[in-house]
């Protein structure tokens, strides 16, 4: 239902878009976004709606937002810093189950 | 302050029954649209959802995994426990609880973990 690519980079300060992409027949389908540092609980950044709206969780940074086009939905992250290195999944929830992505691996440069 | 914590055995051996407890507290399951649910992360692999149990005890279950998950209520009003019957190796994992509070989606908070290996 939820695909990710498995890695992305980009440099310090620089801008990043991470895409979730939902199986065809889902594009109405809002998704989250999680944040996944080594050695800690998963972090709840943000819901996005199929419409482009999104719903940040408690103190996550402005320089997170998220949008959407079609199936796709993305988590935009931009002034990147070394602490945003991490991996990140989004989840969605279908037909009385909870679904992950694979994930994507962020490395800052 | 809103809290989940994992807590259980470390280690388990194969055809074992592992049962593990989420406590939380800051909020209570008993609140419309709350929900409390279980995931794991198998070493260097992606977040596997197991179970959820919502404000009206409906509970719901990973498809793969189903015949063997049960997830509960605990003896205390801000536990919920989830059992694993016949673990095996490759259920060795970090376990954590989540929380949402609008419904079954998304999950808006995380307790740490809590790895378990399973090995004899």
């Amino acid at each position: 239902v939820l695909t990710q690519s498995p890695s992305a980079s980009a440099s310090l300060g620089a801008s990043v878009k991470l895409t979730c992409t939902l199986s065809s027949g889902h594009s109405i389908y809002a998704i989250a976004w999680h944040q996944h540092q080594p050695e800690k609980g998963p972090l709840y950044l943000m819901k996005v709606n199929s419409d482009g709206s999104h719903t940040k969780g408690d103190g996550i940074p402005d320089r997170f937002s998220g949008s959407s086009s079609g199936t796709e939905r993305y988590l935009i992250i931009s002034s990147l810093q070394s602490e945003d290195e991490a991996e990140y999944y989004c989840q969605t929830w279908s037909t009385d189950i909870v679904v992950f992505g694979g994930g994507t691996k962020l490395t800052v440069l | 302050q809103v809290t989940l914590r994992e807590s259980g055995p470390a280690l388990v051996k194969p055809t074992q029954t592992l049962t593990l407890t989420c406590s939380f507290s800051g909020f209570s399951l008993s609140t419309s649209r709350m929900c409390v649910g279980w995931i794991r992360q198998p070493p260097g692999k992606a977040l596997e959802w197991l179970a959820l149990i919502d404000w009206d005890d409906d509970t719901y279950y990973s498809t793969s995994l189903r015949t063997r998950l049960t997830i509960s209520r605990g003896t205390s009003k801000n536990e919920v426990v989830l059992a694993v019957t016949n673990m095996d190796p490759v259920d060795t994992a970090t376990y954590y609880c989540a929380r949402t509070t609008n419904g079954r989606f998304p999950f808006d908070l995380w307790g740490r973990g809590t790895l378990v290996t399973v090995s004899s």
